[in-house]
């Protein structure tokens, strides 16, 4: 079973302008990570956030972490059509011996 | 390139043949990690392993698969009288210790096609 579910499912967007995507997942966690894939390809690791952790960055990118809610988002600034790609949010839950769920991802399209 | 490296890329085979497919972490990991990962889904976890012990294998994990890591270093994920539902992309990844809140690196993993 897949814990995270991502939102949108798929996101259309331009060049240079910013894409947000959200994970909602059920478990305590110890930290929270996002992933992306480019088709046909392995996983790249995007950003690690703790359970302690509310903001995070990384270059373009900005991971924020709700614990209460239990959700998570990403956003992508000034997009690059280079960032086309799915996004997967993974949880690295208690107790889990580091173990990730997945969501399904949302698959970007960056267009120039 | 001290990647994750998985081999083959791609595995064409029939229904009922037995396939084999290779990780090699990356050196100094000692977590390895096995998931599997169908079109339009995220990656499921299989299996793991601290070192040569494998501590973990999911329910998806049926008795035909078969998962070794023998001293330690590479791994090998072996599927005996696959089927078509086995189709899918392998992906291997690796990690330092555990609960030392680092993330996963992944190879760029086996596609499998089962005719």
């Amino acid at each position: 079973s897949q814990q995270g579910e991502e939102d949108p499912q798929a996101l259309s967007i331009q060049e240079g302008e910013n894409a947000t995507m959200n994970c909602s997942y059920k478990t305590s966690i110890n930290n929270l990570q996002w992933y992306r894939q480019n088709s046909g390809r392995g996983l790249v690791h995007l950003i690690l956030i703790r359970s302690n952790e509310r903001e995070k960055h990384s270059g373009r990118l900005r991971v924020t972490l709700d614990t209460s809610k239990k959700s998570s988002s990403l956003l992508i600034t000034a997009s690059r059509a280079a960032d086309t790609a799915s996004y997967f949010c993974a949880t690295d839950a208690k107790d889990s011996w580091g173990k990730l769920q997945f969501g399904a991802g949302t698959q970007v399209v960056v267009t120039p | 390139d001290t990647g994750v490296s998985q081999d083959p890329r791609h595995k064409i085979t029939k229904r009922g043949q037995n396939v084999t497919f290779r990780c090699d972490p990356i050196s100094e990991h000692n977590r390895l990690y096995w998931y599997r990962q169908t079109l339009g889904q995220g990656p499921e976890f299989l299996t793991y392993f601290q070192n040569e012990a494998q501590l973990e294998k999911s329910r998806l994990l049926s008795d035909r698969f078969s998962a070794e890591r023998p001293k330690g270093s590479f791994s090998t994920l072996e599927i005996q009288r696959t089927e078509q539902g086995d189709s899918a992309m392998y992906l291997c990844a690796s990690s330092p210790e555990v609960n030392s809140n680092q993330p996963q690196h992944f190879g760029d993993g086996t596609r499998l096609s089962i005719l």
